[in-house]
């Protein structure tokens, strides 16, 4: 069985450019939730889709944005890009509707360098 | 916003040793409460979890102690290994929305 795959692993960019990243579930997950993991802050929820609608949202500014297809596969897009977007950012799919009954099961992360 | 916290944030253990690794929240409605494990270039896996109805859950080496009235949970890795060697994450979940604690670097020397 697949697991969750994020493409791609590594990014380089700069300033001011956009991003986006992607996310593949395990097949049959239909909640994807995205993270942004820094060493100063932690694993910081960015937002949760379930069937294609945004169900929560973290703290993060406008700039940051996702979505889900009808296949659950998800995208997250970085607008403007800082500096401090620098980050590995992380998806993770669940198999149940609340993702309580069976954990989050999370990719290995794209690495985002901003320069 | 940090509504899990998590200490401390480095640990080091001796082979055979006990790894304790402390959680605290605030959020009552929290209704689950998983451990991760991180290896380095690798996302977070789930190692173990809880459920508040719960004061304790043993799977292998690794236990959760769960204090609801407190608002507090721990892990224990018995017998520490090397491969032990790992951050770890405590998390507690609401309504599809997962919140992290900071993380623990643990040393397992041999």
């Amino acid at each position: 069985k697949a697991g969750v795959t994020q493409t791609p692993r590594y990014l380089i960019k700069t300033r001011g450019q956009q991003v986006t990243l992607s996310c593949s579930p395990i097949s049959g997950h239909r909640s994807v939730s995205w993270y942004q993991q820094t060493p100063g802050q932690g694993l910081q929820f960015l937002f949760e889709y379930f069937s294609e609608t945004q169900r929560n949202k973290g703290n993060f500014p406008g700039r940051f944005s996702g979505r889900q297809f009808s296949n659950s596969r998800s995208e997250m897009n970085v607008s403007t890009l800082e500096l401090g977007d620098s980050a590995l950012y992380l998806c993770a799919s669940s198999g149940s509707g609340t993702g309580n009954l069976y954990g989050y099961t999370f990719g290995s992360g794209t690495r985002l360098t901003v320069v | 916003q940090q509504q899990v916290k998590q200490s401390p944030q480095s640990l080091i253990v001796q082979k055979g040793g006990i790894s304790i690794i402390n959680c605290a929240y605030e959020n009552t409605a929290f209704d689950y409460f998983p451990w991760y494990q991180q290896f380095p270039g690798k996302g977070p896996a789930l190692l173990i979890a809880i459920r508040p109805d719960v004061s304790e859950k043993k799977e292998g080496r690794f236990t959760i102690s769960f204090n609801k009235s407190a608002k507090q949970f721990s892990l224990h890795i018995m017998d520490s290994q090397p491969g032990d060697s790992a951050t770890y994450f405590c998390a507690a979940t609401y309504n599809n929305d997962m919140r992290f604690g900071a993380g623990t670097r643990l040393t397992v020397k041999p």
